[in-house]
């Protein structure tokens, strides 16, 4: 089974601080994505990454940045919380196989809460 | 306009029941229509893929309707265990993006 890892289910940060949220997949996924999911607003993507060290901008990049280093790792980075961040982040990773190109493998999730 | 609309809900209904959930698309050059579920706190999955000549799984049954760019979901002898959020889910190029809708929610009362 895939497995798709996220550093903390729960998170308390202050306004202004810098937050990093890792994720890690291990079937060797390709694409990695990060999302926001707020009640009403549903899933929005915030950035996704095709390959090693290579990240676009999703539907709402600002106040985000990600970095993948690594093929199985993608993280999120909040440079300084703002309390409208406050927010259920979910990861998710995906083959390029064709014949998979609906599965997306999401992980836990990390809801964050910015004080 | 979102790209992909559904009706939030809640749907409730008894046990036993049949259900059904549109969802609508603005992208004709949509390519491929997929249903993931979502239960309360927990990460979505992957429900079925959703075929131009429509697919059963079981109790669910899914079809598409590319005239009129909608897909829908049907429920059959609904239980409590199918209470959960169900999202819509389209994508518009080679398969490597997916656009979520916002879900609908069911709810299964005994």
């Amino acid at each position: 089974d895939v497995k798709v890892t996220q550093s903390s289910r729960y998170l308390v940060k202050r306004t202004g601080e810098k937050v990093f949220l890792e994720c890690v997949q291990d079937m060797d996924h390709e694409n990695m994505f990060w999302y926001r999911q707020d009640p009403g607003l549903g899933l929005r993507l915030i950035y996704f990454s095709y390959d090693v060290k290579m990240k676009e901008k999703g539907d709402i990049p600002e106040g985000y940045s990600v970095s993948r280093e690594k093929k199985e790792r993608f993280s999120l980075i909040l440079e300084s919380a703002s309390t409208n961040q406050t927010s259920m982040y979910l990861c998710a990773s995906k083959t390029l196989q064709r014949a998979r190109r609906g599965t997306q493998y999401f992980g836990p999730g990390t809801r964050l809460t910015v004080l | 306009r979102k790209e992909v609309e559904q009706d939030p809900g809640p749907f409730n209904v008894p046990e036993g029941a049949t259900v059904a959930f549109n969802c609508t698309y603005s992208n004709s050059a949509s390519q491929s229509f997929f249903w993931y579920r979502q239960d309360c706190r927990k990460e979505p999955k992957l429900l079925m893929s959703v075929y131009s000549s429509g697919n059963e799984d079981g109790r669910f049954t899914a079809q598409l309707n590319r005239a009129s760019q909608y897909i829908s979901l049907l429920i059959r002898d609904s239980k409590l265990s199918d209470s959960a959020t169900y999202l819509c889910v389209v994508t518009f190029d080679a398969g490597n993006m997916l656009t979520f809708g916002g879900g609908t929610r069911l709810m299964v009362k005994p």
